[in-house]
């Protein structure tokens, strides 16, 4: 089982809509995760960082922690074309030297 | 302007030679790190370092080398010894107390001929 699993898609979501991007992890130790949106050609940006269980919200994007279920989630709501790129999924573990390790990422397509 | 430069944007690489991919950093970061992308793939971690002239292997450090002689600057080497060379590398830095948010330099992608 991989350290970090996300499902690559793509995703396809119409315009407006809310695009749900998951991510689990086989860690119970893990506690810190990170969102980043990768367009085509480029570098990773972040969008959010969760490391407490519940949500996260800010603006469009809300990150969900369920450290029981071992799984990290992230909801992005009236879904833009500009929104369609790679999402990356980090996560750090506590001692870990700052480390993350990345699951695949998915691909999330909006139409119009 | 605070942040990560890398050079060159493009690199080709004749089989057999040794490259250096340049990373740099105003942003007073203590940790550095090297990533490598693959076509469809997560990013996989090569070297890190969260101080000066210290550094230590990722989970794919094989055929690389680095170097963290200034807190600015943590150069990567692919050596002739990296098998399969050719990706998109990516430099991050970060604070490295607790587990601060890891910011992206804008990449070199390296094609071996």
């Amino acid at each position: 089982q991989k350290e970090v699993e996300q499902n690559s898609g793509p995703l396809s979501v119409p315009e407006g809509a809310i695009a749900s991007l998951n991510c689990t992890y086989s860690d119970r130790g893990s506690q810190s995760f990170f969102w980043y949106r990768q367009y085509s050609g480029k570098s990773p940006e972040l969008i959010m960082f969760i490391y407490s269980n519940g949500d996260k919200e800010d603006g469009r994007f809300t990150a969900q922690l369920n450290k029981a279920s071992q799984y990290v989630s992230l909801l992005i709501r009236d879904s833009q074309p500009s929104d369609s790129a790679t999402y990356l999924c980090g996560r750090g573990l506590t001692g870990g030297g700052n480390k993350l390790t990345f699951g695949t990422g998915t691909q999330l397509k909006v139409e119009l | 302007d605070g942040g990560i430069t890398q050079s060159p944007k493009y690199l080709f690489r004749k089989e057999g030679q040794n490259v250096t991919l340049s990373c740099e950093q105003n942003l007073n970061h203590d940790a550095m790190y090297w990533y490598r992308q693959d076509p469809g793939q997560g990013l996989r971690l090569i070297y890190y370092s969260q101080i000066v002239n210290d550094f230590q292997k990722g989970d794919i450090a094989e055929g690389y080398s680095v170097s963290r002689e200034k807190k600015e600057s943590f150069p990567l080497t692919v050596t002739s010894a990296q098998k399969n060379p050719t990706a998109f590398y990516l430099c991050a830095s970060s604070f490295s107390s607790g587990q601060d948010t890891q910011y992206f330099g804008p990449g070199t992608r390296l094609t071996v001929l």
